[in-house]
Formats: C-alpha cells, sequence, structure tokens
C-alpha cells in the first residue's frame, strides 16, 4: 500500500500570500489530520476531517482552513501569511476518527518558508 | 498547548546501551502512542498503549503507563545507530477533545 503522500514538499511564499497544501491519505482511510510543527511551539494540532466533515479543529485562527473531498484527499489552506506561519506541515491518516484513538500514518510533510 | 511533557529534552548515548525517556501528562487519557521522528521528517507510529494497560513490548521497545502519576516511559533496549531521532509521546483523551496532542519530544543520539 502507498503511504500519505503530501504536495508540495517545499514551498517558499511572501507575507500577505496564501497558500494551499495537499495530503493524500492511505488508501481506504478515511480520517486524515493536519498538524503544524515549529521550532517554539513543537507539534500543534491544526484540525481532523472524517468522511468530509470537519470533527475537530485546533486552536488556530481562521486563516487555516480545510476540506476533504470524496476520495478522502484534503486540503489545507493558510491565508494572508505571516511570517510565524514558517514550519512543517504534517498532515496524517487513519482508519478510524481521531476519537477512536489509533494509529496515525504521517506524510513527509510540507516544508512552508514564509518571507 | 502541549499535554504531554517529555524528559529529557535531550539524550546522548553509546551504542549498545539503553534509553529511557519519560513522558508526563496532564488530563486523563484513553490512550498514549510514541511516535518517532528523523530529522524534521514524517513521524512514524512505534506503539500506543490503552489507560488500561501498564505495559507494552514492541521488539526493543517497552512502555510502561503509570495512569496514578499520569506518567509513561519508553525504553529502547540494545540501541544502534538507526534510533537517532526524535521521540514524541502523544495522549489522546476526552479532555483534550480526543484528538491525539503531542509532547515536546525527547532528541535521542546513539554514537557508534
Amino acid at each position: 500500500k502507498a503511504g500519505v503522500t503530501q504536495t508540495p514538499r517545499y514551498l517558499i511564499k511572501t507575507r500577505g500570500q496564501q497558500v494551499t497544501l495537499s495530503c493524500s491519505p492511505i488508501s481506504g482511510h478515511r480520517s486524515v489530520s493536519w498538524y503544524q510543527q515549529t521550532p517554539g511551539q513543537g507539534l500543534q494540532f491544526l484540525f481532523e476531517y472524517f468522511s468530509e466533515t470537519q470533527r475537530n479543529k485546533g486552536n488556530f485562527p481562521g486563516r487555516f482552513s480545510g476540506r476533504q473531498f470524496s476520495n478522502s484527499r484534503s486540503e489545507m489552506n493558510v491565508s494572508t501569511l505571516e511570517l510565524g506561519d514558517s514550519a512543517l506541515y504534517l498532515c496524517a491518516s487513519s482508519l478510524l476518527a481521531g476519537g477512536q484513538g489509533g494509529e496515525q500514518f504521517f506524510g513527509p510533510g510540507t516544508r512552508l518558508t514564509v518571507l | 498547548s502541549q499535554q504531554g511533557e517529555e524528559d529529557p529534552q535531550a539524550l546522548s548515548i553509546q551504542e549498545g546501551e539503553n534509553a529511557t525517556m519519560n513522558c508526563s501528562y496532564k488530563t486523563s487519557i484513553n490512550n498514549l502512542q510514541w511516535y518517532r521522528q528523523n530529522s524534521g521528517r514524517g513521524l512514524v507510529h512505534l506503539i500506543l498503549i490503552r489507560s488500561n494497560e501498564r505495559e507494552k513490548h514492541s521488539g526493543r521497545l517497552r512502555v510502561t503507563l503509570d495512569t496514578s502519576k499520569k506518567s509513561s516511559s519508553l525504553l529502547i533496549t540494545a540501541s544502534r545507530a538507526a534510533d537517532t531521532a526524535s521521540y514524541f509521546c502523544a495522549t489522546v483523551g476526552k479532555a483534550a477533545g480526543n484528538k491525539l496532542t503531542f509532547g515536546g519530544g525527547t532528541r535521542v543520539l546513539v554514537k557508534p
């Protein structure tokens, strides 16, 4: 089975721009979660989608949004980028919804740099 | 905010030695998971221990969970250079909204 894939792997943007990141989960997985990883704040949960519905959301401003398609692929969007949005964005898929606490399979991440 | 806090933040050992790292958390949990991350790449799931379990083994890994102390430990026995990575504990619990909440991680360096 192919693993979780994320595109693009690296991205450089300037302040004020917007960005869309993509995640393709493992085949058969219906749950996709997104995380932001920075040296200062560590790994922080952004949101989880299950069967096209947002099930859970972390403490991030409304500039961060996401969606999930019928094939379980997910995208996250960050609008009006700020320098502090520079981070590694990780996507994870799982068979069960997050609340059922199963193992999550992570993609390699998208490294976003905001200049 | 982080639920789990790991100790130590960094660990340096020789190949063949054991590595132990600890994780403490604040609120009750359904389960606790350990993940490994190699140099800023994706995380790899190592082991999951449920709140009603006290100890679990997987290969050279041993995880313990003490819910009365709200703490867990990960032991890597007979470490190898390839074990060099950051290790994170993550908890799932109702109080945290049933989302996977990560600790700050322990950076482990295994010297050959």
